[in-house]
């Protein structure tokens, strides 16, 4: 079955640290790749998006995403968090173009100050 | 402003009653998509639908049913025989089905 896995589901950082969230899928096939956010009270909103093209993809507020095609991989890093990256992060995967998005179980990402 | 809304934000309900669930978007988008969010579940896709008068279930479509009248609005009616209907619901849209979705705010619904 297709599957969507992201390993972290929860995560502590300090403030200026690195991040990086992982994202697997399982399904050899064309994909497009999405990362959304959903701040703490707030609407689940997009950072980035993979199509084709460049596997390095860059987002909203610093945050870049890396599509290794073979390792079926759309990792999320982020060079130096802060403490408003709080919030839970999710990844999405359109397999071979259905309707349907595959969604990861999430990973909630605390900052600490 | 363009986006989703979703009405009421928090909803309570007897156990064996039917509730619906609003969404209306103002995107002009063709599809539409309700998820049930489950803390350390991620969001599981309960009906989508491409087009107006057209609609598809998803993973958990067993005890929920839909309608789309009208290309703005795709109402969400949680049954009676949904076995576990306390959860958080979500409304989304997309302009094509390669498109990122767009969310709604949310309605919080509570049974007891």
């Amino acid at each position: 079955a297709q599957s969507v896995s992201q390993h972290n589901h929860h995560v502590i950082l300090s403030e200026a640290a690195s991040l990086e969230l992982g994202c697997n899928y399982s399904y050899g096939g064309t994909v497009n790749l999405f990362w959304y956010v959903q701040y703490p009270g707030q609407h689940l909103q997009l950072l980035l998006k993979y199509f084709s093209g460049d596997p390095l993809v860059k987002g909203i507020k610093g945050f870049e995403a890396e599509f290794i095609k073979s390792k079926f991989s759309f990792n999320l890093r982020k060079p130096s968090v802060q403490w408003s990256d709080t919030a839970e992060y999710f990844c999405a995967v359109n397999m071979d173009s259905n309707y349907q998005l595959i969604w990861g179980a999430g990973t909630k990402l605390i900052i600490k100050p | 402003d363009g986006g989703i809304t979703q009405s009421p934000k928090y909803l309570f309900r007897k156990e064996g009653q039917n509730v619906t669930l609003s969404c209306e978007q103002n995107l002009n988008h063709d599809a539409m998509y309700w998820y049930r969010q489950d803390p350390g579940q991620g969001l599981r896709l309960i009906y989508y639908s491409q087009i107006v008068n057209d609609f598809q279930k998803g993973d958990i479509a067993e005890g929920y049913s839909v309608s789309r009248e009208k290309k703005e609005s795709f109402p969400l009616t949680v049954t009676s025989a949904q076995k576990n209907p306390t959860a958080f619901y979500l409304c989304a849209s997309s302009n094509t089905h390669k498109d990122e979705q767009y969310f709604g705010p949310g309605t919080r619904l509570t049974v007891t």
